[in-house]
């Protein structure tokens, strides 16, 4: 079982639609939990991070986090063609810089 | 504030050789860590590097190392490259003293490494 893991995709969604990521992780020592976008050859982009049980949002962007069932999620809402990526979940335990990802989740938005 | 830059941006060598990648970090960042990328395993830690000292490492054959030098620029390195050392070698660079809970890596543009 991988430590952190995430559905391959494609998600495909239309655009002004809200698209659904979820990711779970194995280790119940972690910490803080990281979403990343990565095009297309360009490198890692952080979107948010989460520490805390519940929802944070920003923009349009909102994170939730559930350390009982160990899992994370973020939700993209009114997505735009330009929201076309993957999309990386990390996780990191509280000592240290490691960050372990998830495979990443493909979006892909459709005008 | 200028972000993460990493050179060379692409680099293609043959088996057996050996490659130094380097980093710098953003201005006021004292920590430094390298993930490599591939198609097949993702995206995976490498090492990491505070004050000069490795914090921590991943599970990567010892002919990945790294080091970092006193303004916070941090070079790795492999030696006797192998074909399956081809990937995007990411350099992530974050404030660093506490390594706690709330600290965001920002990463650079990578190093795409070819193994011929």
């Amino acid at each position: 079982q991988k430590e952190v893991e995430q559905n391959s995709g494609p998600l495909s969604v239309p655009e002004g639609a809200i698209a659904s990521l979820n990711c779970t992780y194995s280790d119940r020592g972690s910490q803080s939990f990281f979403w990343y976008r990565q095009y297309s050859g360009k490198s890692p982009e952080l979107i948010m991070f989460i520490y805390s049980n519940g929802d944070k949002e920003d923009g349009r962007f909102t994170a939730q986090l559930n350390k009982a069932s160990q899992y994370v999620s973020l939700l993209i809402r009114d997505s735009q063609p330009s929201d076309s990526a993957t999309y990386l979940c990390a996780v990191k335990k509280a000592a240290g810089n490691k960050l372990t990802f998830g495979g990443g989740t493909r979006v892909l938005v459709k005008p | 504030k200028a972000g993460v830059t990493q050179t060379p941006r692409y680099l293609i060598k043959t088996r057996g050789q050996q490659v130094t990648l380097s980093c710098s970090p953003i201005s006021g960042h004292r920590s430094v860590s390298w993930y490599q990328q591939t198609p097949g395993q993702g995206l995976q830690f490498l090492f990491e590097y505070f004050s000069e000292t490795q914090r921590n490492k991943g599970n990567f054959p010892g002919r990945f190392s790294g080091r970092q030098f006193s303004n916070s620029r941090s070079e790795m390195n492999v030696s006797t490259l192998e074909l399956g050392d081809s990937a995007l070698y990411l350099c992530a660079s974050s404030w660093g003293p506490r390594a706690g809970d709330q600290e965001t890596q920002y990463f650079g543009p990578g190093t795409r490494l070819l193994v011929l």
